[in-house]
């Protein structure tokens, strides 16, 4: 079964830091491009970050830029999401999700999402 | 940047009926680009539309995307009740290069 599984959210402090994870299976997880996708209560999604397969290319919503890494580990079958410097406004679900490619075509999409993890902040 | 709008927020329908949901682009937008999701309450969003016309695997045909440029639709033919939900659009952009939701259409018995 095609599987994404979110983990490390949690409550923080404004200016603290959080490290979230999320664990694939049931996929040639080193063939796909991964996006994290959040959603703060009652809200819309909002796109954060967007990591190739190799990690070659990385893009970073302009509300996280400098204070979000994005990072994965093939032979883990891991990605990551490195929060530092976090604000009340990063409250959400996180979502990790799989672009949607096929051997002919990447198609930006997102096909596969895991079950979120929450992260609150406050103090 | 490109900027996507939702219309209606919320579309008041019964089980049986169509339903039509638009997705606005500030600027054009790739065909090749464009995806519509549903999402349930407590649940992570759902991959229906991918390239604005193409259903997703497992997608049942009673969904249908269309449209080009900066106008796109997504067409529920005939309403079940599990498809009361919220709806929302995304595209890629490649300049500068993001991804961006539409704010959303709530579907919800009428």
């Amino acid at each position: 079964e095609v599987q994404l599984v979110e983990s490390g959210g949690g409550l923080v402090q404004p200016g603290g830091s959080l490290r979230l994870s999320c664990a694939a299976s049931g996929f040639t997880f080193s063939s796909y491009s991964m996006n994290w996708v959040r959603q703060a209560p009652g809200k819309g999604l909002e796109w954060v970050s967007y990591i190739s397969s190799s990690s070659s290319t990385i893009y970073y919503a302009d509300s996280v830029k400098g204070r979000f890494t994005i990072s994965r580990d093939n032979a883990k079958n891991s990605l990551y999401l490195q929060m530092n410097s976090l604000r009340a406004e990063d409250t959400a679900v996180y979502y990790c999700a799989r672009v949607y490619s096929t051997e002919r075509r990447v198609y930006y999409g997102m096909d596969v999402w895991g079950q979120g993890t929450t992260v609150t902040v406050s103090s | 940047e490109i900027v996507l709008t939702q219309s209606p927020a919320t579309l008041s329908l019964s089980p049986g009926e169509r339903a039509t949901l638009s997705c606005g682009a500030s600027q054009s937008v790739s065909s090749s680009y464009l995806a519509w999701y549903q999402q349930k309450p407590g649940l992570a969003p759902r991959l229906l539309i991918y390239d604005a016309s193409s259903r997703a695997t497992g997608i049942p045909d009673r969904f249908s995307g269309s449209g080009s440029g900066t106008d796109f639709t997504l067409t529920i033919s005939r309403l079940e009740p599990e498809d009361f939900a919220v709806y929302y659009c995304q595209q890629y952009g490649s300049s500068p290069p993001r991804f961006t939701f539409g704010p959303g259409t709530k579907v919800d018995i009428k």
